[in-house]
């Protein structure tokens, strides 16, 4: 069975104060891992989608990696509006869509 | 603007009740998605459809029925034998392939 977690599940951290975001998986067949940011009361924003191992990617504060077997989204000095929930998704093979529980991260200014 | 519209945004049901809720995306995507996402849980699959008149069940269907009569429209009616409906539902579009799912807002569902 596909299966994605995340960790942490809760992070504080003060303004500036560099961290990441782990997410790990298991799946049959990975077309694709995605990363989504989530307000509270609002659907998930698309932020990156990577591939396969060894791939980066970089938006603003925010760059994701991947391995075969889990990815991080590292968050460079991060600001008071990067308080959100960050999701993580895997696709297989079947075109269906796994998504983790979320990292809720709150950054104190 | 390309996207996806879910309506209405807030909805409240008596127990017993059958409701729909509309999702609409002008994106020309052809593969269309319903999740359920309740405090503390990751996105639960309900219904999806990869073209219209054709659609499969998730994880977690049971309760809930949907219908494609539309490239455009994926409508979800969440009836009486589901137990638990007090949630929050998104529905979401893709591409068939390998590329990202995009979202809309949501509808909050609660039962009084």
């Amino acid at each position: 069975e596909d299966q994605v977690t995340q960790s942490p599940e809760a992070l504080r951290l003060q303004e500036g104060e560099s961290s990441s975001l782990n997410c790990s998986y298991t799946v049959s067949g990975l077309r694709g891992l995605f990363w989504y940011r989530q307000d509270p009361g609002k659907g998930p924003e698309f932020l990156f989608t990577l591939y396969s191992a060894g791939e980066e990617k970089e938006k603003e504060r925010l760059k994701a990696t991947l391995t075969k077997k889990e990815s991080f989204l590292h968050i460079t000095a991060p600001k008071p509006e990067d308080s959100a929930t960050y999701l993580c998704a895997v696709q297989n093979y079947g075109q269906n869509f796994v998504f983790g529980p979320g990292t809720r991260l709150s950054v104190l200014p | 603007d390309g996207g996806i519209t879910q309506s209405p945004k807030y909805l409240f049901r008596k127990e017993g009740q059958n409701v729909t809720l509309s999702c609409e995306q002008n994106l020309n995507h052809d593969a269309m998605y319903w999740y359920r996402q309740d405090p503390g849980q990751g996105l639960r699959l309900i219904y999806y459809s990869q073209i219209v008149n054709d659609f499969q069940k998730g994880d977690i269907a049971e309760g809930y029925s949907v219908s494609r009569e539309k490239k455009e429209s994926f409508p979800l009616t969440v009836t009486s034998a589901q137990k638990n409906p007090t949630a929050f539902y998104l529905c979401a579009s893709s591409i068939v392939g390998t590329t990202e799912a995009f979202f809309g807002q949501g509808t909050r569902l609660t039962v009084v």
